[in-house]
């Protein structure tokens, strides 16, 4: 059975704090990952696909990376506005997608 | 560019009442999705549609119907709310798995849909 298991729950860091952000997953044949943004009371922002391991991926303070087994969301020097949860998502068959519990990240200036 | 838009964006039903949430994308995607989150559960699929006139069953069905009709609309019902039915509800859109290679699926901001 397909699936995908985000760790930490929830992480807090101080402003500038760095830290990493991890999306184990088990499927057969991976299809796509895609890391998204959630703010609260809407809905899911895209912010990276990753396709074979080794492949990387930067948007801004952000850096996604994959590997055969899990895939790592790096934050550097966060901000306050970074604060969110972080969804991670596995494709299926037919675009479907199966999505992992989420990371809570609150950044405290 | 409007994108994904939900509406109702809260309501609140009594055990056994119907309603329908209505999900309308104007990005002319094939596919569109109804997911359900719940807290510690992540986002789960209810139903899906790769396609005017078609709808398949996802993780979640059990308590609801999908229609299709038109390609930019797409239609969740809940024919008797239960309370565990009680939940915030998604819809989302994306080209067809044969499309851009990078297309990711595009999210509305939800429905906040409580039962008593």
């Amino acid at each position: 059975e397909d699936q995908v298991t985000q760790s930490p729950e929830a992480l807090r860091l101080q402003e500038g704090e760095s830290s990493s952000l991890n999306c184990s997953y088990t499927v057969s044949g991976l299809r796509g990952l895609f890391w998204y943004r959630q703010d609260p009371g809407k809905g899911p922002e895209f912010l990276f696909t990753l396709y074979s391991a080794g492949e990387e991926k930067e948007k801004e303070r952000l850096k996604a990376t994959l590997t055969k087994k899990e895939s790592f969301l790096h934050i550097t020097a966060p901000k306050p506005e970074d604060s969110a949860t972080y969804l991670c998502a596995v494709r299926m068959a037919g675009n479907m997608l199966t999505f992992g519990g989420g990371t809570r990240l609150m950044v405290k200036p | 560019n409007a994108g994904v838009t939900q509406t109702p964006k809260f309501r609140v039903l009594k055990t056994g009442q119907s309603m329908t949430l209505l999900c309308a994308q104007d990005m002319n995607h094939e596919y569109m999705y109804w997911y359900r989150q719940d807290p510690g559960m992540g986002l789960r699929l209810i139903h899906y549609s790769v396609g005017e006139g078609t709808t398949a069953k996802g993780e979640v069905p059990d308590g609801y119907n999908v229609s299709r009709l038109k390609k930019q609309n797409f239609l969740l019902g809940l024919e008797s709310a239960a309370p565990s039915q009680t939940s915030v509800y998604f819809c989302a859109s994306s080209y067809s798995y044969g499309g851009p290679k990078n297309q990711p699926q595009h999210f509305g901001d939800g429905t906040r849909l409580s039962i008593l």
